[in-house]
């Protein structure tokens, strides 16, 4: 199976509160996780690209984790802002393989 | 600023025809790349390309075409074969193969059959 699952598909967070999402994804043949942040009416953009086991990366308030032999990362945002509302896509390639396999992503909203 | 123009925002589609989205970038990218989203799925990969002259399918190639005769250009062209082609579309670029780059993306064109 090489289907990429977010979860939550939405979540609504009150500004302030911290929150986290998840993306899960076949642990084998493993060569890269990414994540995106699209805010409505732009274009997605990189937040991380992580590519060993253990991997964490920060940026701001986002961070990330990575643990590719059970096939799953986190990605944390601390203290939510309003500009913080976008739909957050993570993304795997195949081995070495530059092809993106895509999840359909997590819609935040945040609650001001 | 360097990055990746889409145009036009917003395209109409008369059955039967044929219409041609445009992707530009000034990033002296190599690798450059069509996405299809639909709601509540993940973006699909139509085609790309890794160096001019050259492009291959991706996972849903039926009722596309593409062309990277220029580095900066990949234009893509929507067939009357295409049977369902009312989605949103984005085009992004990385500089080289080997993905550990992020990707640039363009802003997308939004097509809609009429």
């Amino acid at each position: 199976i090489l289907n990429v699952e977010q979860s939550p598909q939405s979540l609504h967070v009150q500004e302030g509160d911290s929150t986290n999402f998840t993306c899960s994804f076949p642990s084998s043949n493993f060569y890269a996780l990414h994540w995106y942040r699209w805010e409505t009416a732009k274009s997605p953009k990189a937040l991380f690209v992580m590519t060993l086991n253990g991997d964490e990366k920060k940026k701001g308030r986002i961070s990330a984790t990575l643990n590719t032999k059970e096939g799953y990362s986190y990605l944390y945002i601390k203290g939510s802002q309003p500009e913080d509302s976008a739909t957050y896509l993570c993304a795997r390639t195949l081995g070495s393989n530059y092809q993106l396999i895509w999840g359909a992503g997590t819609k935040l909203i945040i609650k001001p | 600023d360097g990055g990746i123009t889409q145009s036009p925002k917003y395209l109409f589609r008369k059955e039967g025809q044929n219409v041609t989205l445009s992707c530009e970038q000034n990033l002296n990218h190599d690798a450059m790349y069509w996405y299809r989203q639909d709601p509540g799925q993940g973006l699909r990969l139509i085609y790309y390309s890794q160096i001019v002259n050259d492009f291959q399918k991706g996972d849903i190639a039926e009722g596309y075409s593409v062309s990277r005769e220029k580095k900066e250009s990949f234009p893509l062209t929507v067939t009357s074969a295409q049977k369902n082609p009312t989605a949103f579309y984005l085009c992004a670029s990385i500089p080289g193969t080997g993905n550990v780059y992020g990707y640039t993306f363009g802003s997308g064109t939004r097509l809609t059959v009429v």
